[in-house]
């Protein structure tokens, strides 16, 4: 069975770092690409980036490109995402999505989401 | 960007309607569009892919339609554990949701 495990999420003030951390088991990890996803409260569902099974290419949101980082340690089945210079907007549930095959393919597992918090 | 819109927004249905919920897209995305199936304060869980492509395990009264801009789910004989927001996703190029159709009780 796929699991996926964020963590990291809490109070941060606006212009601050956060680091999210998204432990998964069930599956051959770097088979797969991973993705964030956000849920700001009340609203919709946002893509954030993306990340290939074997690391190196990344993808991210208009949103968050030059403030957000991806990245995966395969060898931990861990994906990460570095959040710097963060604004009220992106108060947000963050989910942690399997990618059910490449980059651009619909995420079929998902964490049960970390709540970041920006706010002074 | 692809753009998604959603429509319509809410919906009110009693169990056993007949529900169609609407997507399109602002370009062509071929057939890469997936639903899914959210419940307050649960992760979104995925009902179709590749447009009319039913996950495993998601009851046949979900189904798929359409391909280029016009895309619908159906779920035939609403029963009470649908009633949730449903989000359609393109996948052609990068990701991009729609807002979201809650269906609630009539």
């Amino acid at each position: 069975e796929v699991q996926l495990l964020e963590s990291g999420g809490g109070l941060v003030q606006p212009g601050g770092s956060l680091r999210l951390s998204c432990a998964a088991s069930g599956f051959t990890f770097s088979n797969y690409a991973m993705s964030w996803v956000r849920q700001a409260p009340g609203k919709g569902l946002e893509w954030v980036s993306a990340i290939r099974g074997r690391g190196g290419s990344t993808n991210y949101a208009d949103s968050v490109k030059g403030r957000f980082t991806i990245s995966r340690d395969n060898s931990k089945n861990t994906v990460y995402l570095q959040m710097n210079s963060l604004r009220a907007e992106d108060t947000a549930i963050y989910y942690c999505a399997k990618v059910s095959s490449d980059f651009w393919d619909p995420f079929d597992s998902w964490g049960q989401g970390a709540l970041v918090t920006v706010s002074s | 960007d692809i753009q998604m819109t959603q429509s319509p927004s809410t919906l009110s249905a009693s169990v056993g309607d007949r529900v169609t919920i609407t997507c399109r897209a602002s370009q062509s995305i071929s057939s890469w569009l997936a639903w899914y199936q959210q419940k307050p304060g649960k992760a979104p869980k995925l009902l179709i892919y590749k447009a009319s492509s039913l996950e495993s395990g998601v009851p046949s009264r979900f189904s798929g339609s359409g391909s280029g801009t016009e895309f619908t789910l159906t779920i035939t004989s609403l029963q009470p554990d649908d009633f949730a927001t449903y989000y359609c996703l393109q996948y052609n190029s990068y990701s991009t949701f729609g807002q979201g159709t809650k269906v609630e009780i009539k």
